[in-house]
């Protein structure tokens, strides 16, 4: 079973606009982390929220956690065609280690 | 510096027979986990290993094993392969730092079919 789920699950945008995809999980966490997968490889870290943290930025990047309604969003502003991927969220809980992800949200980004 | 690394990249089984895997993680890491994703999923947590010993099993059968070995790479075999086994095995690693509650460095991945 999943832990996240991710919306929408699939989101097409032009260069130069803004994408937002949302994620909303069940259980406490400790932390969400966001990934990136480009055409079924591998999984590249974008960006790690802590539970007592509210928002974070990392380049193009915004990242928001409210965890009374046990949801994140992912923006990514300005977006270019390279931001064509699938994106994760991936929760961890009080355990030790194990990343629980979301079925992804698939962005198309047309030049 | 060498990023993780898995072997093979793809590879066709057919039903019944037994595969193995192997992942070589980032330098300097010591914890190494595996992940299955099924097309259009997302990954699924198989196990994780510290110190050579699985610290973490998901929800997977006993037909799924693996071992870690001193200089930290790690295997995964699967027995009595079935249809569904078919998918893209992902070994991420890790620093093993009190918790490991950061981020997971991924591999490319071993895809396989079982036919």
């Amino acid at each position: 079973s999943q832990q996240g789920e991710e919306d929408p699950q699939a989101l097409s945008i032009q260069e130069g606009e803004n994408a937002t995809m949302n994620c909303s999980y069940k259980t406490s966490i400790n932390n969400l982390q966001w990934y990136r997968q480009n055409s079924g490889r591998g999984l590249v870290h974008l960006i790690l929220i802590r539970s007592n943290e509210r928002e974070k930025h990392s380049g193009r990047l915004r990242v928001t956690l409210d965890t009374s309604k046990k949801s994140s969003s992912l923006l990514i502003t300005a977006s270019r065609a390279a931001d064509t991927a699938s994106y994760f969220c991936a929760t961890r809980d009080d355990s030790w280690g194990k990343l629980q992800f979301g079925a992804g949200t698939q962005v198309v980004v047309t030049p | 510096d060498a990023g993780v690394t898995q072997s093979p990249t793809h590879l066709i089984k057919t039903r019944g027979q037994q595969v193995t895997l192997r992942c070589s993680p980032k330098s300097g890491h010591d914890t190494v986990s595996w992940y299955q994703q099924a097309l259009g999923q997302g990954p699924q947590f198989i196990f994780q290993y510290y110190e050579e010993e699985e610290r973490q099993r998901g929800n997977f059968p006993d037909r799924f094993s693996g071992h870690q070995f001193p200089n930290y790479s790690s295997e995964l075999n699967v027995n009595a392969l079935l249809l569904g086994d078919s998918a893209l095995y992902l070994c991420a690693s890790s620093l093993w730092t009190g918790g490991n509650t950061g981020e997971l460095f991924f591999g490319e991945g071993s895809r396989l079919t079982v036919l």
